[in-house]
């Protein structure tokens, strides 16, 4: 069964603390590794998209990288803004997105 | 450009009733999804429609659970008759994609949905 399992549940991080979120994934045909941000009241926001092992994408004080089984959510000297829900997602052969539980993030000033 | 347009974004009803929701996805996106987000889980897609077919809907209850989207644009989900596991965020998502290529869904605010 395809599945898509994160950790940490949840992070505390003091403003500037650079830590990782991890995302393991089995998705039979896995076509790409996304990550969406999730705001409290709100759908999910698109960041990334990993297509093969190896690739690494950076969006301001994210980046993405992707392994044959891992996905890894990188936060460089985080600011109180980048507190939410961190979701990542695989896209089967379907094009079916199958999520995982997210990590709650909160950074302290 | 306006993003995808849900409504309401608040319903609480008691179990056995039923309830709509209506959603307008981004001016010429032709696939629409409907998810299903318990709180603490990520989100569970319920259906995706290709225009106005329907491409899976194979984690859609189909005894309770009914989507429809009428001219390949707006869509609505019924639930009939609720239960209290159905109290969810239920999240309507559009992208451009075609068979042939992938492209990032966008999501709307939602609709929290409590049953009681």
């Amino acid at each position: 069964e395809d599945q898509v399992t994160q950790s940490p549940e949840a992070l505390r991080l003091q403003e500037g603390e650079s830590s990782s979120l991890n995302c393991s994934y089995t998705v039979s045909g896995l076509r790409g590794l996304f990550w969406y941000r999730q705001d409290p009241g709100k759908g999910p926001e698109f960041l990334f998209t990993l297509y093969s092992a190896g690739e690494e994408k950076e969006k301001e004080r994210l980046k993405a990288t992707l392994t044959k089984k891992e996905s890894f959510l990188h936060i460089t000297a985080p600011k109180p803004e980048d507190s939410a829900t961190y979701l990542c997602a695989g896209e089967d052969s379907s094009y079916k997105l199958i999520f995982g539980s997210g990590t709650r993030l909160l950074v302290r000033p | 450009e306006a993003g995808v347009a849900q409504s309401p974004r608040y319903k609480i009803i008691e179990k056995r009733q039923s309830v709509a929701f209506w959603c307008n996805p981004i001016s010429g996106h032709a696939t629409l999804y409907w998810y299903q987000q318990i709180l603490g889980q990520g989100p569970k897609l319920l259906i995706q429609f290709q225009n106005n077919g329907v491409v899976d809907d194979s984690q859609l209850p189909k005894d309770r659970f009914s989507a429809e989207r009428l001219k390949g644009v707006d869509s609505t989900l019924k639930i009939q008759p609720a239960k209290l596991e159905d109290s969810a965020v239920y999240l309507c998502a559009s992208s451009s994609s075609t068979v042939a290529n992938y492209y990032e869904q966008y999501f709307g605010p939602g609709t929290r949905l409590t049953v009681t």
